[in-house]
């Protein structure tokens, strides 16, 4: 069936790093791919997506890629700040026949920024 | 913006108690999600609902059920809850269509004893 794998956390960073989280996924046909963030005490809430290879989602400088040939949609940043602190998920989504779609979320990865 | 509520934020159960977990969207959206969240496992479905009394079976609907009477609400009952349902429980809503975003509520935290 089909899965996300995300690395495992928590990530720790200075303020100014760059920042990846690995996602890979394992599914048939072409889902679309969406990064989540949950900030401390918070719902989700989307960050961003792509719906197609080769499509570059991107959002507060954010970015992924969707990548068909290597299954994944790593996600990027160049400068974090202590406000990107947060948990981060990756998703897949499955249109099913009855007209609805069902999303299919990694563990998620913890990220930890320090001034 | 869309919101989604949830009618508690913290709640304290015993075992064997029935419990009742409220969501309300009000952006008029078809589906309707209810999710556990747990360390390490990431965010799991219990049930879904595309319409208005219609429901399905998510990955993990054991031990629970839902109701949808109306299209904004979205109820998730414990009927007799356990230890092990001790988690974090997520709504959310969302229009139909693979490339849609869904929208979450702020989540309930449940502790039973």
């Amino acid at each position: 069936g089909d899965s996300v794998t995300q690395m495992e956390g928590p990530v720790t960073l200075s303020e100014e790093a760059f920042l990846t989280i690995n996602c890979t996924y394992t599914a048939t046909g072409y889902p679309s791919l969406f990064w989540y963030v949950q900030y401390p005490g918070e719902g989700l809430q989307l960050l961003l997506k792509a719906t197609k290879a080769d499509d570059k989602g991107s959002n507060k400088g954010f970015e992924a890629t969707y990548r068909k040939e290597t299954t994944s949609f790593h996600l990027e940043k160049g400068s974090v700040q202590v406000s990107d602190s947060a948990v981060y998920f990756c998703a897949l989504s499955r249109f099913l026949s009855g007209g609805y779609n069902k999303l299919i979320f990694g563990a998620g990865t913890r990220l930890a920024v320090h001034p | 913006d869309v919101k989604v509520t949830q009618s508690s934020r913290y709640l304290v159960k015993r075992t064997g108690e029935k419990v009742f977990l409220e969501c309300v969207q009000d952006m008029d959206h078809e589906n309707m999600f209810w999710y556990r969240q747990d360390p390490g496992l990431g965010l799991r479905l219990i049930y879904f609902s595309y319409d208005v009394k219609m429901k399905e079976k998510g990955d993990i609907p054991e031990g629970y059920s839902v109701s949808r009477e109306k299209k904004e609400r979205f109820s998730l009952i414990l009927e007799s809850a356990s230890t092990n349902q001790t988690s974090m429980y997520l709504c959310a809503s969302g229009v139909a269509g693979a490339n849609n975003e869904q929208f979450f509520g702020p989540g309930t935290r449940l502790t039973v004893l």
